[in-house]
């Protein structure tokens, strides 16, 4: 099955600096690629996604990379503020009735005021 | 509020006990997904049905079992609990089988004692 490395598990960085956080993947099958916002006690909730056939997306302060020859992919926020503070989770999804989504261990971003 | 809804928001029981964990999908979505969300598992994927069917399994064990009703609610059963199964389990929805994003409930907390 699917297996997503996510990296770092923990990211400081100053308020108004860029984050980046980076995952790669096994499954050169799978296709989708979705990015995740998770705050204490709360549902994971959808930042952005990513489709196989798109190498960048972005959306306001968030952008996401694919690489599918390397088989990573990245998430890219800058101008970062306090709000941003929480856990970013990485995700793949092959379909065909295999797995569902794939997370990453995720990433704890602090922004430091 | 992403459209999602589970029940109960916490649920404690005992080791042995039985319980029933529900959800209903946003207004549309046919496929339901279920993840547990542990401290040292992270966020694992558990189960998928696709209106009324099953279509993906996950890292499941043998004591859970779930369905998808006709109205396309669906139900987590897990049974013979053990410590270990205290975690928060989520449930997603998405419109289609396949490539589709999901949008999480606000999940239940099991605590077994």
């Amino acid at each position: 099955g699917e297996n997503v490395e996510q990296h770092p598990s923990t990211l400081s960085v100053q308020e108004g600096d860029s984050a980046v956080i980076k995952c790669t993947y096994s499954d050169s099958a799978s296709n989708y690629f979705p990015w995740y916002k998770q705050e204490l006690g709360k549902r994971p909730q959808l930042i952005i996604d990513i489709r196989s056939n798109v190498g960048e997306k972005k959306d306001q302060r968030i952008a996401v990379t694919l690489n599918k020859t390397a088989k990573h992919f990245s998430l890219h926020i800058t101008e970062t503020q306090p709000e941003d503070s929480a856990v970013y989770f990485c995700a793949a999804y092959s379909g065909g009735g295999a797995d569902g989504l794939t997370f990453g261990k995720g990433t704890h971003l602090i922004i430091q005021p | 509020d992403s459209g999602v809804t589970q029940t109960p928001k916490h649920l404690i029981t005992a080791t042995g006990q039985r319980v029933t964990l529900r959800c209903s999908p946003r207004s549309g979505d046919l496929s339901v997904y279920w993840y547990q969300q542990s401290l040292d598992q992270g966020l694992q994927f558990l189960i998928q049905y696709y209106n009324g069917e099953e279509r993906a399994k996950g890292n499941i064990l043998e004591r859970f079992s779930a369905q998808q009703f006709p109205d396309l609610h669906s139900e987590l059963n897990l049974s013979s609990l053990e410590l270990g199964d205290s975690a928060l389990y989520f449930c997603a929805s998405s419109a289609l089988a396949d490539y589709n994003e999901q949008f999480f409930g606000p999940g239940t907390r099991l605590t077994v004692l």
